[in-house]
């Protein structure tokens, strides 16, 4: 079945440093891929997401992530971080070529921005 | 344009008590899905939908149960509540799959 893991549950950073938060999937087949954000008691915003040839992928806020086959991630990055970037990051993977539509969600990483 | 709606917002039940969360969008979404959000845990997928008349089960199906008779409204039923399904359940729509999901704003149910 198909997977997703996202490495570390909590990651800080400081404002104005670079945001890295890891995503892999388990699939052998590249899935489609997506990048949530949630801020406090709110439902999931989507960030971005790879569905075409295109790896590296741009979303709002500044997010972008990169799709790379030979080692199964979409990592996502902002090259500054800002405060307001505090929230809980999701990955999420849904199989390519299946009927149904199913979207699986990663634990997500908790990402907080220090002053 | 409403987007995702869920009501209600917040839900304390009885265990044993039965109860439908509802959720309803206008976005003429084909696909629709339940998950629900515990700490550490991520969203867990309980049923999906990707049309009126069609659902199967996610990873946590158990004690929920769902139908889809209008492309609209995808309510979630909690058959005999648990105080393991206390939670906070989301409610999520897309045109196609690729687009990614809408998410409602989320219903916080705590059995007792």
């Amino acid at each position: 079945a198909q997977s997703v893991t996202q490495l570390g549950s909590h990651v800080s950073v400081s404002e104005g440093a670079l945001v890295l938060l890891r995503c892999n999937y388990s699939s052998s087949v590249p899935p489609y891929l997506f990048w949530y954000v949630q801020y406090p008691n709110q439902g999931l915003q989507l960030l971005l997401k790879y569905t075409s040839a295109a790896t590296l992928v741009k979303g709002i806020n500044g997010f972008e992530a990169e799709f790379k086959k030979s080692e199964t991630s979409f990592h996502l990055t902002k090259p500054s971080a800002h405060m307001s970037d505090a929230a809980e990051y999701f990955c999420a993977v849904s199989d390519r070529g299946t009927s149904y539509d199913k979207v699986i969600f990663g634990p997500g990483t908790s990402l907080s921005v220090i002053p | 344009n409403a987007g995702v709606t869920q009501t209600p917002k917040f839900q304390v039940l009885k265990t044993g008590q039965s109860m439908t969360l509802q959720c309803a969008q206008d976005m003429n979404h084909e696909y629709m899905s339940w998950y629900r959000q515990d700490p550490g845990m991520g969203l867990r997928l309980i049923h999906y939908s990707v049309g009126a008349g069609i659902t199967d089960q996610g990873e946590v199906p158990n004690g929920y149960n769902v139908s889809r008779s209008t492309t609209e409204d995808f309510p979630l039923r909690l058959l005999s509540a648990a105080p393991s399904q206390t939670s906070v359940y989301f409610c999520a729509s897309s045109y196609k799959r690729i687009y990614g999901y809408t998410f409602g704003s989320g219903t916080r149910l705590t059995v007792v």
